[in-house]
């Protein structure tokens, strides 16, 4: 069964440290997968995925097959970055998206 | 171009009644998602319409439909409700079903089922 995973509901760091936000998945076939970004009072919206290789706002993420992670990078943290971010996979070519529960990402001053 | 845009934003029912949710896709898109979002998890897919056709289903029972118009807005309608149909409800549009373009979502409806 397609399944992906965020293990941390809650992920609270300093301005300027390092992030990473987990995802782990379970895929039979060819992944591609995608991380999206909720901030307060707006709504969901595409941050990344990983066939660009591109990194927005500071943040890089890796697809890595043995492992079946696709983990979220920022070397930097800023308190802009605080928001909800889900972690998706899209599932053959219908464009449905399985999403993770999501992890908040706090960034403290 | 205009947004994804959903209506209502919110509205109240009791269980066993039904509810239609509406969604227009933004401005050139030709295909839409919806997704259902309990309360502290992530969007779960319900069904995708792409020109008209349903394209795609998740595992929600049948009293979950939808329909899809000419000018590719949408519907979802939600028969004999249940308490645990509660949630924010997410539309998408695309601009095909073969999901190699960005889906743009909606701001959502929340229902809340009483």
């Amino acid at each position: 069964a397609q399944r992906v995973t965020q293990p941390e509901k809650l992920l609270s760091v300093f301005k300027g440290a390092p992030v990473e936000l987990k995802c782990n998945y379970s895929y039979s076939g060819s992944p591609e997968l995608f991380w999206y970004v909720q901030y307060s009072r707006q709504r969901l919206q595409l941050l990344l995925r990983h066939i660009s290789r591109e990194s927005i706002k500071g943040f890089t993420a890796d697809l890595n097959k043995g492992e079946t992670s696709f983990h979220l990078k920022k070397p930097f943290a800023q308190e802009e970055d605080s928001a909800m971010y889900y972690c998706a996979l899209k599932r053959d070519n219908t464009g449905k998206l399985i999403f993770g529960q999501g992890t908040t990402l706090q960034v403290k001053p | 171009e205009t947004g994804v845009t959903q209506s209502p934003t919110h509205l109240i029912k009791t269980r066993g009644q039904q509810v239609t949710l509406r969604c227009s896709s933004q401005s050139g898109h030709n295909t839409v998602s919806w997704y259902q979002q309990a309360l502290g998890q992530g969007p779960q897919f319900i069904f995708q319409y792409y020109r008209e056709e349903e394209n795609g289903r998740g595992n929600f029972p049948p009293r979950f439909s939808g329909l899809q118009f000419p000018n590719y807005s949408s519907e979802l309608n939600v028969n004999a409700l249940e308490l645990d149909d509660s949630a924010l409800y997410l539309c998408a549009s695309s601009l095909a079903s073969g999901g190699k373009h960005e889906q743009f979502f909606g701001p959502g409806t929340r229902l809340t089922v009483l």
